[in-house]
């Protein structure tokens, strides 16, 4: 199983504001890696969206943010649109098992 | 513009050898390291090993044992095979490009992917 918990599901009404978190550990988020979030629509491959915890990839709308603190990371979506459900996942890396480890995943849906 | 374009058997047999390949099409094969994710159906994301442009690569713990990462730097390709599978196997696989920036906690992140590779492992 991920060593990077997520909520399984979150939903709102459009143009409303959803936050998914992504607890870690002190192997992992809590030892200082970043964290990345990446967001899948429904049978595509997943799509970068954050990098090094807070960074949009150009193209990114800017109604996604990321932050990290502690043992988390939490991405942000701020005017919730249709075409924002999708499943989103959390990445970093893990000392203890030397590799790269995803979060368990959260479907957004829009309401 | 990058793309990643992968394929490979699709229908195993339990006990048979998974092979994929990944070619990649623009941009440099060198500087970067080249991984290896899959998804089984109706589940999140696992990343299964990666291999730079020389052949170095790296592996999660499970299923190390079974994977064996390659590389034709002459075609930019990289290829995985995943031995003796089971239907616990059974998953979509990706090939990704992963890109680290320089720093002493930075994660190599994935920014390009290719379309997947639906592999089904049944008797």
């Amino acid at each position: 199983q991920s060593v990077l918990t997520q909520p399984p599901s979150v939903s709102e009404a459009p143009g409303q504001r959803v936050t998914i978190s992504c607890t870690g550990s002190s192997s992992n988020i809590g030892a200082g890696y970043d964290a990345h979030w990446y967001q899948q629509l429904p049978g595509t491959a997943p799509k970068l969206l954050i990098y090094d915890n807070s960074n949009r990839p150009s193209g990114v709308p800017d109604r996604f943010s990321g932050s990290k603190s502690g043992t988390s990371a939490s991405l942000a979506i701020t005017g919730l649109q249709a075409e924002d459900e999708a499943d989103y996942y959390c990445q970093s890396y893990d000392s203890s098992l030397s590799g790269y480890v995803f979060g368990t995943g959260t479907k957004v849906t829009v309401l | 513009q990058v793309q990643l374009q992968q394929w490979g058997a699709g229908l195993l047999k339990p006990s048979e050898t998974l092979s994929l390949t990944c070619a990649v099409y623009g941009g440099s094969f060198s500087g970067y390291y080249w991984s290896w994710i899959r998804q089984p159906p109706g589940k999140g994301l696992e990343w299964i090993g990666e291999i730079n442009h020389s052949g170095s690569t790296n592996y999660n713990p499970s299923p190390k044992s079974r994977v064996t990462l390659s590389v034709d730097t002459s075609k930019s390709q990289f290829s995985l095979k995943l031995s003796s599978v089971t239907a616990a196997d059974s998953a979509v696989y990706y090939c990704s490009r992963g890109f680290l920036e320089s720093g002493g906690f930075a994660v190599r992140r994935f920014d390009y992917w290719g379309q997947g590779t639906r592999v089904t492992v049944s008797s």
